[in-house]
């Protein structure tokens, strides 16, 4: 079976660029969650996502957005970018929205800002 | 105080050495407790969660103690494949269900 899977693996952008990542879940997983992680820090929560509609956000400015699809799938896009938006931005499924804790993580995609 | 706050490490020890890490948590509400493992370059891996009872998975041991919102890992017998970055973690409390609060991470290396 597959596990998560993001794409792309890796991004390199210009401050002021718009980026678009995503992540497809475990099969049968109806909970999405973003994560970013910033070198030697733990990940921090951006959203959770569950049977498409937002469950929860974390402390990011607007110009983080992301929407769940109909199949799961969810996509997060980053607007204006700046120098500190370079991060390991990493997706976690999990069953159901009440177990977020059992989440199993992709490999992430490291976006580089320049 | 930060939400959840880790032993700042590194622990360097060395193959069949016992290591402990430490984790306290602010929100008294929190209500799930767990530890991921993170290799370098790679996404975390939830290693175990801990109850309150304590539990045990192989070399591995887990405690909790709500009283003083405290979490302990403790890795007994170290390999040299327990070389990872550990990430205390914490679910809940607050209406914040739906979010995984993680520490900074303690990193180990264990040497040959």
């Amino acid at each position: 079976d597959a596990g998560v899977t993001q794409s792309p693996t890796h991004l390199i952008k210009t401050r002021g660029q718009q980026v678009t990542l995503r992540c497809s879940p475990i099969s049968g997983h109806k909970s999405v969650s973003w994560y970013q992680q910033v070198l030697g820090q733990g990940p921090q929560f951006i959203f959770q996502y569950y049977e498409k509609e937002e469950r929860g956000r974390g402390n990011f400015p607007d110009r983080f957005s992301a929407r769940q699809f109909p199949n799961y799938s969810s996509e997060l896009n980053v607007n204006a970018l700046l120098l500190g938006d370079s991060a390991l931005y990493l997706c976690a499924s999990s069953l159901d929205g009440g177990r977020v804790g059992e989440a199993f993580f992709g490999q992430g995609t490291r976006l580089t800002v320049v | 105080r930060k939400e959840v706050e880790q032993d700042p490490g590194p622990f360097n020890v060395p193959e069949g050495a016992t290591v402990a890490f430490n984790c306290t948590y602010s929100n008294s509400a929190s209500q799930s407790f767990f530890w991921y493992r993170q290799d370098c370059r790679k996404e975390p891996k939830l290693l175990m969660s801990v109850y309150s009872s304590g539990n045990e998975d192989g070399r591995f041991t887990a405690q909790l103690n709500r009283a003083s919102q405290y979490i302990s890992l403790l890795i007994r017998d170290s390999k040299l494949s327990d070389s990872a970055t550990y990430l205390c973690v914490v679910n809940g409390g607050g209406g914040s269900n739906y979010k995984l609060t993680f520490g900074k991470g303690t990193l180990l290396t264990v040497n040959p």
